[in-house]
């Protein structure tokens, strides 16, 4: 079981240009969370999906930020139009249901805007 | 809003010291878990506590949940540097995970 599989790990972008960062879930899961890390704080939670469906949005910003989780293939968080600001590492999680039970973490994407 | 507040946020602490770092959080939960985090990685799981009461313990590192109290604490003993690395308390609440700040912790030899 190879784990939460998040690529790229590092990805580099300059103003304006869009990220798009992926994540495959641990097999069996079908509950897909993605997290924001800014430098020297804690994750903060942005989306919350299961296949095909955005369950909760509560945590994305309204503009340029977008996330998917089609029936094939991995989620893919994406970020038009990058600024400065989206300079994070951005994590997601999966899980078998919901409640916190075999919540496991994918390594990040580290996003630098240049 | 449900919020997390750990303290301290920078702990640097001798090798062979006990310490604890608290975590204070604001809603009903019967959930805790604590996270490990090393410069540049994801999140290690630690522990996940799921009653009032509850205490776990694996090698030096013992947390405990006061759901009453709403704090969890982690306890340190007899730091070694192995252990320097940032640790997060988290509660889960409607679909997602809230985070502490963090506890930077730093085991000088």
């Amino acid at each position: 079981n190879a784990g939460v599989m998040q690529n790229p790990r590092h990805l580099v972008r300059r103003r304006g240009q869009e990220a798009r960062l992926r994540c495959s879930p641990m097999k069996g899961h079908s509950h897909v969370y993605w997290y924001r890390q800014l430098p020297e704080e804690g994750l903060k939670f942005m989306v919350y999906l299961q296949k095909e469906n955005i369950i909760d949005e509560s945590g994305m910003p309204k503009e340029r930020f977008s996330a998917e989780f089609p029936k094939e293939g991995p989620s893919i968080l994406r970020i038009q139009q990058v600024v400065r600001g989206d300079s994070a590492a951005y994590f997601c999680a999966s899980s078998r249901g919901t409640g916190g039970f075999g919540y496991t973490f994918g390594s990040g994407t580290r996003l630098t805007v240049v | 809003e449900l919020k997390v507040e750990q303290n301290p946020l920078f702990l640097s602490m001798q090798e062979g010291k006990n310490y604890t770092i608290y975590c204070n959080y604001s809603t009903t939960s019967d959930r805790l878990y604590w996270y490990r985090q090393d410069p540049g990685k994801s999140l290690e799981s630690l522990f996940v506590l799921l009653s009032n009461g509850a205490v776990k313990q694996e090698g030096r590192l013992m947390a405990s949940l006061d759901t009453k109290a709403r704090l969890s604490t982690l306890h340190i003993t007899a730091a070694v540097h192995d252990l320097s690395a940032t640790y997060f308390c988290a509660v889960d609440s409607s679909n997602q995970f809230y985070f502490g700040t963090g506890t930077s912790l730093t085991v000088i030899p």
